[in-house]
């Protein structure tokens, strides 16, 4: 595909249930990331692979949150037990890892609102 | 976790004047970029300067970016409707693939 896309676009849960949203980077990037957006805020940092490892997990707001990649493509973020807190719009991003620079390409993002 | 601060938080100009939004840092960078972000969704990024730069174009827009205050401005020229977006800072720090986003600035440009 052309850009990142995010899967799916919408969802709503119920308080206590566990979601997966999914990302599908650029193929060929190498670097994936997570962030959340909460309503009227700025993106708050949750998780970075670099391949299928994740090297940088500070963001992740609670052992709730759990994240996984493989084959260096798909990613899938996992959250447990979501609470109404939880409701924020997932955004996922890649680059193409080369020296000194980090543009980001970002997908369309998963709007999760927890009832 | 660190942040950008940007300002103002919220500007609205008139169709044809130009824009300027600023962000300020607090580590040293690598780089600083600038996204944009329409109705909430994915982010498209904008132009990215690096530490060692002063100031940058693409388009209509330009980057400064002062190491020493560290701040940085984007200014967009004769603005358009369809400028109106939010506006995003993000620093990129040596040795750490993590972007760390500001606030934003939301521009409203009144045809």
């Amino acid at each position: 595909g052309a850009g990142v896309s995010q899967s799916p676009s919408n969802k709503v849960t119920e308080k206590g249930k566990d979601v997966e949203l999914r990302c599908d980077p650029i193929s060929g990037h190498t670097a994936l990331y997570w962030y959340r957006q909460r309503l009227g805020q700025g993106l708050e940092f949750l998780i970075y692979f670099q391949g299928n490892s994740a090297p940088d997990k500070s963001g992740l707001p609670s052992d709730r949150f759990s994240a996984e990649r493989t084959g260096e493509s798909v990613s899938t973020l996992t959250i447990q037990r979501t609470q109404q807190e939880d409701s924020a719009v997932y955004l996922c991003a890649s680059s193409l890892k080369f020296r000194d620079s980090t543009e980001q390409y970002f997908g369309p993002g998963t709007r999760l609102t927890v009832t | 976790s660190q942040q950008g601060e940007e300002d103002p938080q919220a500007l609205s100009i008139q169709e044809g004047e130009n824009a300027t939004m600023n962000c300020s840092y607090k580590t040293s960078i690598n780089n600083l970029q600038w996204y944009r972000q329409n109705s909430g969704r994915g982010l498209v990024h904008l132009i990215l300067i690096r530490s060692n730069e002063r100031e940058k174009h693409s388009g209509r827009l330009r980057v400064t970016l002062d190491t020493s205050k560290k701040s940085s401005s984007l200014l967009i020229t004769a603005s358009r409707a369809a400028d109106t977006a939010s506006y995003f800072c993000a620093e990129s720090n040596f040795g750490n693939e993590k972007l760390t986003f500001g606030t934003g600035t939301r521009l409203t440009i009144i045809p």
